[in-house]
């Protein structure tokens, strides 16, 4: 168990809805990382964030979202949900965010978008 | 565009045996090395990593080569178990301050057999 907690586990929603992936870091942990995995695509990175900042951004669509609360506790928000989307959601943390740092990922939120 | 390409795809070793994988990066920014262990229906585990300013890092069975000048690193299994059965994710990045971005490989799915 890396303490990276996230819900829901599993999601089925509608091409063209929204819906919101819920991350809690690490205890201690300041920066959480989301991350996509697909069978095409791979692991990729989509976006950091650090104390609540938006710090790193790598390939993350217009109609995907995040934010990073005063609790540290993070959310993605998926919209206007294409079939393309379904994939595997991981948040990760770390401490300080830095690049040398080891990465806690959590479980993962499996998205299917029918 | 693949910023760090892995190979093999797939691999299958016997009990004993040594299990490597290959990665080569493009970017010489790139200062950091993670290689990741995922299980089925887990998310990535740190296994080892490695900075550029050595060519070779060993932790128990585990061992990054690393290659500046070629561009490569490699992960060895020694004495490979069915317990290392999973996929292998190298993985790349730059220290920014509290920015951090990994760039994963494809993966390498292992598979040890008795």
């Amino acid at each position: 168990d890396s303490g990276v907690t996230q819900t829901p586990k599993h999601l089925i929603t509608a091409t063209g809805q929204r819906v919101t992936l819920r991350c809690s870091p690490r205890s201690g942990d300041l920066s959480v990382y989301w991350y996509q995995q697909s069978l095409d695509q791979g692991l990729q990175f989509l976006i950091q964030y650090y104390n609540g900042e938006e710090r790193a951004k790598g390939n993350i669509l217009e109609r995907f979202s995040a934010q990073q609360f005063p609790d540290l506790h993070s959310e993605l928000n998926l919209s206007s949900l294409e079939l393309g989307d379904s994939a595997l959601y991981f948040c990760a943390s770390s401490v300080n965010g830095r690049a040398v740092e080891t990465q806690y990922f959590g479980p993962g939120t499996r998205l299917l978008v029918l | 565009q693949q910023q760090v390409k892995q190979s093999p795809q797939s691999l299958i070793v016997q009990k004993g045996g040594i299990s490597i994988i290959n990665c080569a990066y493009e970017n010489t920014a790139f200062d950091y090395f993670p290689w990741y262990q995922q299980f089925p229906g887990k998310g990535p585990a740190l296994l080892i990593a490695i900075r550029p300013d050595v060519s070779e890092k060993k932790e128990g069975r585990f061992t990054i080569s690393f290659n500046k000048s070629a561009k490569q690193f490699s992960l060895h299994i020694m004495d490979s178990q069915p317990g290392d059965s999973a996929t292998y994710f190298c993985a790349a990045s730059k220290n920014t301050g509290t920015a951090s971005k990994l760039t994963f490989g494809t993966g390498t799915r292992l598979q040890v057999t008795l």
